[in-house]
C-alpha cells in the first residue's frame, strides 16, 4: 500500500530565516505530487505541482520554491520567510492527473 | 479561472437532523471530490464523483453530482456528533484541484 510522509510535523521559524519542508511517498512510482497551503480557517491553496522529476509548475507567485530531486520526493523551500508564510502545509500525491489526491499529515509552520 | 463555492460555510445542527451542503463550480468538469478535515489534521477522502448523476453513499453521508448544473451536494442523514468536522469539495480541471472554502459542521447533542 502507498503511504505519504511529511516532516517536520511542526515548525516555528523567525522572519527572514530559510525553510525546507520534505514530502516522500512510498509504494508507488512516478506519482503526481502537490504542495498546498491552508491558512487558519480557510480552504486549500495549490502552490506547486509536479508530474515528474525536475518538472515543477508554480501556481502562485511568492517567495517559495519547490524541487523534486527524486521520483517520490518533493521539497518546499524558501530563502527568507515572511509572516504571511505561516500556515498548514500539505503534500499530496495522485496516480496521474485523472486520479484522486491523497494527502500527507501536514506541517504546521509558524513564522514569528 | 475555476471558482468553487460552498454553502453554508458554517453549519450547526442537532443530532438526528438532516441537512445538505452545496458545492457550486464555475467551469465544466466531470470529476469532483469530497474531503473531510478534523481540527488540526490532514484531509481524508470521502467520495469521488466521476460522472453526471453519480451518487455515492457511506454511512450517514451521501454525495451526488450534477455536471449540467455544476452542482454537487453532500447530504447528512440523522447527524451524530462524530460527523463534526470541516467538509471540502474539490473540483478537478486538468491536473489541478480547486477547493471550496469548506463547511465547518458542528453537531450538537
Amino acid at each position: 500500500s502507498q503511504t505519504i510522509h511529511q516532516w517536520p510535523a511542526t515548525l516555528v521559524q523567525p522572519v527572514g530565516s530559510p525553510l525546507s519542508l520534505e514530502c516522500t511517498v512510498e509504494g508507488t512510482s512516478n506519482p503526481n505530487l502537490y504542495w498546498y497551503r491552508q491558512a487558519a480557517g480557510r480552504g486549500l491553496q495549490l502552490l506547486f505541482y509536479s508530474v515528474g522529476i525536475g518538472q515543477i509548475s508554480s501556481e502562485v507567485p511568492q517567495n517559495l520554491s519547490a524541487s523534486r530531486p527524486q521520483d517520490r520526493q518533493f521539497i518546499l523551500s524558501s530563502k527568507k520567510l515572511l509572516l504571511s508564510d505561516s500556515g498548514f502545509y500539505l503534500c499530496a500525491w495522485s496516480l496521474g492527473s485523472q486520479h484522486e489526491q491523497y494527502f500527507g499529515p501536514g506541517t504546521r509552520l509558524t513564522v514569528t | 479561472e475555476l471558482k468553487v463555492e460552498q454553502n453554508p460555510l458554517f453549519l450547526s445542527m442537532q443530532e438526528g437532523k438532516n441537512y445538505t451542503i452545496y458545492c457550486n463550480y464555475s467551469t465544466t468538469s466531470d470529476r469532483l471530490y469530497w474531503y473531510r478535515q478534523d481540527p488540526g489534521k490532514s484531509l481524508e477522502s470521502l467520495f469521488v464523483l466521476l460522472s453526471n448523476g453519480a451518487v455515492k453513499q457511506e454511512g450517514r453521508l451521501m454525495a451526488s453530482l450534477d455536471t449540467k448544473a455544476r452542482l454537487s451536494t453532500l447530504h447528512i442523514t440523522a447527524a451524530v456528533h462524530d460527523l463534526s468536522a470541516t467538509y471540502f469539495c474539490a473540483v478537478a480541471l486538468q491536473a489541478r484541484l480547486t477547493f471550496g472554502e469548506g463547511t465547518q459542521l458542528t453537531v450538537n447533542p
